[in-house]
């Protein structure tokens, strides 16, 4: 059964940082990479970057290029999303993801929340 | 960078009617467009891949069609369950992945 866990929310003060946990089932870590997405109020979702925990390969989304790092501990098939430099425009549900091979995202965790607030 | 562009924004809708929600991409996306149901609270769910297959466990009540840039989810025999948010991705050229805003589909 694939199973994505992630941490709990989180509330922090503008310019600080988060760094949200993705605990995965199975075999994911082997054969499949993770993917962050992040969904802001009354916004439509907005992909972050992946990681193909096997290898360590990462890619973010420019936008996201100098704030994010992605990382992967294989040991514990737990991925993490850090963002730095936090403002209130980042109070956001975030999630993890598996992408499939064909590049769809199958399984989702069950999203975290992070609140910017001073 | 391709951009999804979802219409309408909200769609209100009775129990038992037909919803039908357009996606249209900036550029061919092929048959590479996936759409899934947000819930509050709840991990967002695949509910179709390649434009018009199911995803497992997925009612028949939902179903995509289109190719290209024109795509359409629709719902057939409304249930409570099925108010929520949807959204299209393309998956055709990776990454970046891109979604389009969404539609909420309310009870009218």
């Amino acid at each position: 059964q694939v199973q994505l866990v992630q941490s709990g929310s989180e509330v922090k003060k503008p310019g600080s940082s988060v760094k949200v946990s993705c605990k995965a089932s199975g075999d994911i870590f082997r054969s499949y990479s993770i993917t962050w997405v992040r969904q802001a109020p009354g916004q439509g979702p907005e992909w972050m970057g992946r990681i193909i925990p096997i290898i360590g390969a990462t890619n973010y989304a420019q936008k996201f290029q100098d704030r994010v790092t992605i990382t992967a501990d294989k040991s514990t098939s737990t991925a993490y999303m850090e963002l730095s430099g936090l403002r209130s425009g980042d109070t956001a549900i975030y999630y993890c993801a598996r992408v499939d091979y064909d590049g769809y995202f199958d399984f989702w965790g069950q999203g975290t929340l992070v609140t910017v607030s001073s | 960078e391709i951009v999804m562009t979802q219409s309408p924004a909200t769609l209100s809708v009775s129990p038992g009617e037909t919803a039908t929600l357009s996606c249209r991409a900036s550029q061919s996306v092929s048959n590479n467009l996936a759409w899934y149901q947000l819930k509050p609270g709840q991990a967002p769910r695949l509910l179709i891949s390649g434009a018009s297959t199911r995803a497992t466990g997925v009612p028949a009540r939902f179903s995509g069609s289109g190719s290209g840039t024109e795509f359409s989810l629709t719902i057939t025999s409304l249930q409570s369950e099925d108010f929520a948010v949807y959204c299209c991705q393309q998956y055709f050229n990776w990454p970046p992945w891109t979604f389009g805003q969404g539609t909420k589909v309310e009870i009218k």
